[in-house]
Formats: structure tokens, C-alpha cells, sequence
């Protein structure tokens, strides 16, 4: 069974502050999905890392793909309030694996 | 245009109804799957449907029935639910089945009373 480790499991921010998530595994990956959900919506992709070393920039948020496709981080750069949600790392392998999620709250 | 719809949006009913979750894409995705959601928690797995036939069941109570009449659509018939059941469901299909990307729906909001 894939695990992916996801942490922390909550973050709580002012606005304008940096923050880093993180998703680590004892297993390879065909690829890693990150996505964002807000309370009563589904689950929206953000990126989707394939390549050992990768870095993939969406304005302020950098997602970065470990060089053996075992772990990834998300950074988020001078955050704010709409960044507020549940941010969910999943990795491909047959079945989507999820990790158990992180709750940002960035505070005005 | 990479849209899952589902509806209804929200949902509540009773122990002994019968009610049904609906799922579209338009996108040529032949692999649709089934997830339940808890509050602050990752989706869990129920089904997934590769060209139309199941082709993994999570272990799911047999109260919950999936149907996928077509490649477009899929439904999930829910009868006798228990209080417990009550949670976001949520649609999402890819390419093909184990396809990286799933894309998907906003979800279902169900209450069982």
C-alpha cells in the first residue's frame, strides 16, 4: 500500500507571510497532482509534477517534485486570505493516492 | 473545458428513501470514479468505471449501487442510508483509468436524518 505523508495538517498565517507544505513517501510515483478545495466545493487542480527535479511556478506558488518522485512541497509565497483552504497532494500509481490534507488559514 | 457536473448540489433524506447522485463530463474520459469526503479529510475511493464496467468496489455497503450508463455519465443510487453516510460525494473521471489527472466535480452535500 502507497502512503503519502502530508504536513503539517494545519497552518494558521498573516497575510503577506511564506509558507511550505510538504508531501513525503516511501514510494515512487508516475506523477504527483496537487489540489486546492474550498468548504463545499470539490477539489480543483492546481499542478500536476512528472519529472524528477521538476519545479513548476503558478504565480506565487512553487511546486517542486523530489529527484527520485518520492516526496514534493508546495510554497506559497506573500500569502493571502483567498489562499484559505484545504490543499490535498495526491500521487499516481494506479489508483490516486491522497495525502491526509492541509488546512491553511491565512488571516487579514 | 475540463468540467464535471454533478447534481443536486445538496441533498438531504431519510433513512428509508431512495435517492440518486448524478455525474457528466464531456471531456472523452472513459474512467469515472466515485469518492466520499468527510469534513477536513482526503477523499476516500468507493468505485471506479473503466469503459463503462466497474472495475474496483472499495468495499462499499451494498445501500450504495453505481451505475455508469453511458461513457458520459455516471449515477450512484443510495437506499437506506445510515446517519454515518452523511458526507460530500464527489465525481471525477481521467482518461483512462490509473491516467494521472483526475479531474473533479464540485460534490454532492448529503444529510441523512
Amino acid at each position: 500500500t502507497q502512503l503519502l505523508e502530508q504536513s503539517p495538517q494545519f497552518l494558521s498565517i498573516q497575510e503577506g507571510e511564506n509558507l511550505t507544505v510538504y508531501c513525503n513517501s516511501s514510494s515512487v510515483f508516475s506523477s504527483l497532482q496537487w489540489y486546492r478545495q474550498e468548504p463545499g466545493e470539490g477539489p480543483v487542480l492546481l499542478v500536476t509534477v512528472v519529472t524528477g527535479g521538476e519545479v513548476k511556478k503558478l504565480k506565487r506558488l512553487t511546486f517542486q517534485f523530489g529527484d527520485a518522485r518520492k516526496d514534493s512541497s508546495l510554497h506559497i509565497t506573500a500569502a493571502q486570505p483567498g489562499d484559505t483552504g484545504l490543499y490535498l497532494c495526491a500521487g499516481s500509481g494506479g489508483k490516486l493516492t491522497f495525502g491526509q490534507g492541509t488546512i491553511l488559514t491565512v488571516h487579514p | 473545458d475540463t468540467e464535471v457536473t454533478q447534481t443536486p448540489k445538496h441533498l438531504v433524506m431519510g433513512m428509508t428513501n431512495k435517492k440518486s447522485l448524478k455525474c457528466e463530463q464531456h471531456m472523452g474520459h472513459r474512467a469515472m470514479y466515485w469518492y466520499k469526503q468527510k469534513a477536513k479529510k482526503p477523499p476516500e475511493l468507493m468505485f471506479v468505471y473503466s469503459y463503462e464496467k466497474l472495475s474496483i468496489n472499495e468495499s462499499v455497503p451494498s445501500r450504495f449501487s453505481p451505475e455508469c450508463p453511458n461513457s458520459s455519465l455516471l449515477n450512484l443510487h443510495l437506499h437506506a442510508l445510515q446517519p454515518e453516510d452523511s458526507a460530500l460525494y464527489l465525481c471525477a473521471s481521467s482518461l483512462r483509468q490509473g491516467q494521472d489527472i483526475q479531474y473533479f466535480g464540485a460534490g454532492t452535500r448529503l444529510s441523512v436524518l
